[in-house]
């Protein structure tokens, strides 16, 4: 498999605030990696699809320039969530496509908006 | 992308076996069904995948009948670790292509 792992598991910031989020492949390298955002009690929304050393694919409705998404190497892609309100709080998983295509994600990181 | 069809939620107790079938009635000739099951607060964690007829893996058997048109992960003798939401998935198993999440199965364990 692959494994992933994503940090910080939990970040509080304020309003207005700009917050990073990381996801690594530990064992696996990876092309392409995909983030997905779930509100509570809800099913995994695809956000965008990050490939390394080009730019991200967003999904429609998701603004690019709000979530943005580096993947500067084969092991590390990065969410950054710019002016962050309130309604951007959510659980953010990331996900990486290992051997045979199977597709492996991270323990997810919780984002709250104060 | 193929829809898929999952009953909301399931009860069952400790011991039991439990099938939950998920309906995908215009899967691709190329797509794979894939399950994940997901506990609060984690990530999804792959369960397993298959084509057609039978596939079994150390945690799960997936049946896949001969129209691909349904599928059904079944559980041996649960337990109450097993609460968690199922998720059944169709789609191409090829580089690049993200999984698309329905609403999944909540399946509740109990002693």
């Amino acid at each position: 498999g692959a494994v992933v792992s994503q940090h910080p598991s939990r970040v509080i910031c304020k309003s207005g605030t700009s917050v990073k989020i990381e996801c690594r492949s530990l064992d696996f390298q990876a092309t392409t990696m995909f983030w997905y955002r779930q509100f509570p009690k809800q099913s995994l929304m695809l956000m965008a699809t990050s490939n390394e050393g080009s730019k991200a694919t967003y999904e429609q409705g998701v603004e690019k320039d709000k979530f943005l998404i580096n993947h500067a190497s084969l092991t590390l892609s990065t969410l950054t969530v710019t002016s962050a309100h309130p309604e951007d709080s959510s659980f953010y998983i990331c996900s990486v496509q290992g051997i045979g295509n199977t597709i492996y994600f991270g323990e997810g990181s919780w984002l709250t908006v104060v | 992308l193929a829809k898929t069809t999952q009953p909301v939620s399931m009860d069952s107790y400790e011991g039991q076996e439990v099938n939950i079938t998920c309906s995908h009635n215009n899967i691709a000739t190329n797509d794979y069904i894939t399950w994940y099951q997901q506990f609060p607060s984690q990530g999804p964690r792959f369960i397993i995948q298959g084509y057609k007829t039978k596939v079994t893996n150390e945690v799960a058997s997936l049946f896949i009948p001969a129209d691909r048109k349904s599928s059904t992960l079944s559980l041996p003798r649960v337990s109450l670790s097993d609460t968690a939401v199922y998720y059944c998935l169709v789609g191409l198993n090829q580089a690049g292509t993200a999984l698309i999440f329905g609403k999944g199965t909540t399946l509740s364990v109990s002693s």
